[in-house]
């Protein structure tokens, strides 16, 4: 069975740029999550996305917006990007909680965004 | 106050050494509690799940929950030096809400 996966591995920008990731996450897993993880710092929840829908939203700047595709695909994109969004950006999977699965998040390996 | 604190080290052991990771938490709503381990430049993979309180063992690694004292621990027994990763402490409730990571406790295991 096929992992979470994301493109582009690594994305160098420069301040000002929009970027945009992109995430599949495991067949039959209709939830994403999108987190940042910036050097030396835990995983900072970003968005949430279910059928179609955001769903919650972690402290981060409107300028971070994403969607959810109908084959449950989600893209992060990343406005007036800003020398701090510099980070791994790392996109979860898992079923949706409350259906009776456990609320377990599988990672993808991640997009590693370098803004300069 | 964090909602999750998670030392994060670095905690430095000898090959076969037990190795003990804690997190501690403030919010008591929280029931669905995980441990991640994350090479350099990998995502997350998940370790170990438990739900609610109690102890959960998987080969060299046992995961405890106290819910009374708000504090979970991650033990790894006769650690090896592909154990050397940082490991993540996660937690969260039902119904929809997201998942609260700790920083991390970066460990490295000589050989």
């Amino acid at each position: 069975e096929a992992g979470v996966t994301q493109s582009p591995t690594h994305l160098i920008k420069t301040r000002g740029q929009q970027a945009t990731l992109r995430c599949s996450p495991i067949s039959g897993h209709t939830s994403v999550y999108w987190y940042q993880q910036a050097l030396g710092l835990g995983l900072q929840f970003l968005l949430w996305y279910d059928e179609g829908e955001e769903r919650n939203r972690g402290n981060f700047p409107p300028r971070f917006s994403g969607r959810q595709f109908p084959n449950y695909s989600s893209e992060l994109n990343v406005n007036a990007l800003e020398l701090e969004d510099s980070a791994l950006y790392l996109c979860a999977s898992s079923l949706v909680p409350g259906t009776g699965g456990a609320e377990t998040q599988y990672f993808g390996p991640g997009t590693r965004l370098l803004v300069l | 106050q964090k909602e999750v604190e998670q030392d994060p080290g670095p905690l430095s052991v000898p090959e076969g050494a037990i190795v003990s990771l804690n997190c501690t938490y403030s919010n008591s709503a929280f029931q669905y509690f995980m441990w991640y381990r994350q090479y350099s430049r990998k995502g997350p993979e998940l370790l170990m799940y438990t739900y609610s309180s109690g102890n959960k063992e998987d080969g060299r690694f046992t995961a405890q929950v106290d819910k009374s004292s708000k504090y979970i621990s991650l033990f790894i027994r006769d650690s090896q030096p592909s154990d050397s990763a940082t490991y993540l402490c996660a937690m969260s409730a039902t119904g929809g809400f997201k998942t609260i990571f700790g920083a991390g406790t970066r460990l490295f295991v000589k050989a």
